[in-house]
């Protein structure tokens, strides 16, 4: 089982449309939490950490449960250029510092 | 704002033959990440530095090695190549080893032929 798992889509949504991403994690050691975006053949870049408190950055919405050890990804009012792979990411628990990376949700917004 | 730089950007190499692959990190950043990804695979992470020091390692095979620099510019070097080495390697930096967010390079792609 992978430590950290998400649905691997795809997800095709019309723009404008609102698509949530789960992912869950089992180590409950970790500490750290992330949501990247990859887009084809380049590297993960960072949409957003994610606190248990919640947060929110424009059009992009994350929730932290520690208790479920579940994270979630909102995004409103999808755009074509939101078409990308979702990376759900952990850091801690036996090593500090390095990222687990889950297999990644593709989306796909579509006219 | 400055980001991570990785050459080179692409590398074909032979089965059997050696690479380094270079990562500059974003300027004040004391600590690299080194990952892998395979083909439809998410990244791996390899091994990582803080303050030239190794902090941590993954699952980077022994024919691997690495290290930080005085200017905390990392290499990866690797040794008798094999087909399955074929993969993307990102480089990642963060300022300390404290979970924080790490910031990606655009990648290395080694191709063994």
């Amino acid at each position: 089982r992978k430590e950290v798992e998400q649905d691997p889509g795809p997800f095709n949504v019309p723009e404008g449309a609102t698509v949530a991403f789960n992912c869950t994690y089992s180590n409950s050691a970790s500490q750290s939490f992330f949501w990247y975006r990859q887009d084809c053949r380049k590297e993960p870049k960072l949409l957003m950490s994610v606190y248990s408190s919640g947060n929110e950055d424009g059009r992009f919405t994350a929730q932290l449960n520690r208790a479920s050890q579940y994270i979630s990804l909102l995004i409103r009012d999808s755009k074509l250029s939101d078409s990308a792979t979702y990376l759900c990411v952990v850091s801690g628990g036996t090593s500090y510092g390095k990222l687990t990376f889950g297999q990644g949700t593709i989306l796909t917004v579509h006219p | 704002a400055a980001g991570v730089i990785q050459s080179p950007r692409h590398l074909i190499k032979e089965k059997r033959e050696t690479a380094t692959l270079k990562c500059y990190p974003i300027p004040r950043h004391d600590t690299v990440y080194w990952y892998q990804q395979g083909p439809g695979q998410d990244p791996q992470f390899l091994i990582s530095f803080y303050e030239k020091m190794q902090s941590d390692k993954g699952s980077i095979p022994d024919r691997f090695s690495a290290q930080q620099f005085s200017d905390y510019h990392s290499e990866l070097n690797m040794s008798s190549l094999e087909l399955g080495d074929s993969a993307l390697y990102f480089c990642a930096s963060s300022l300390g080893t404290g979970g924080g967010e790490q910031y990606f390079g655009p990648g290395t792609r080694l191709t063994v032929t």
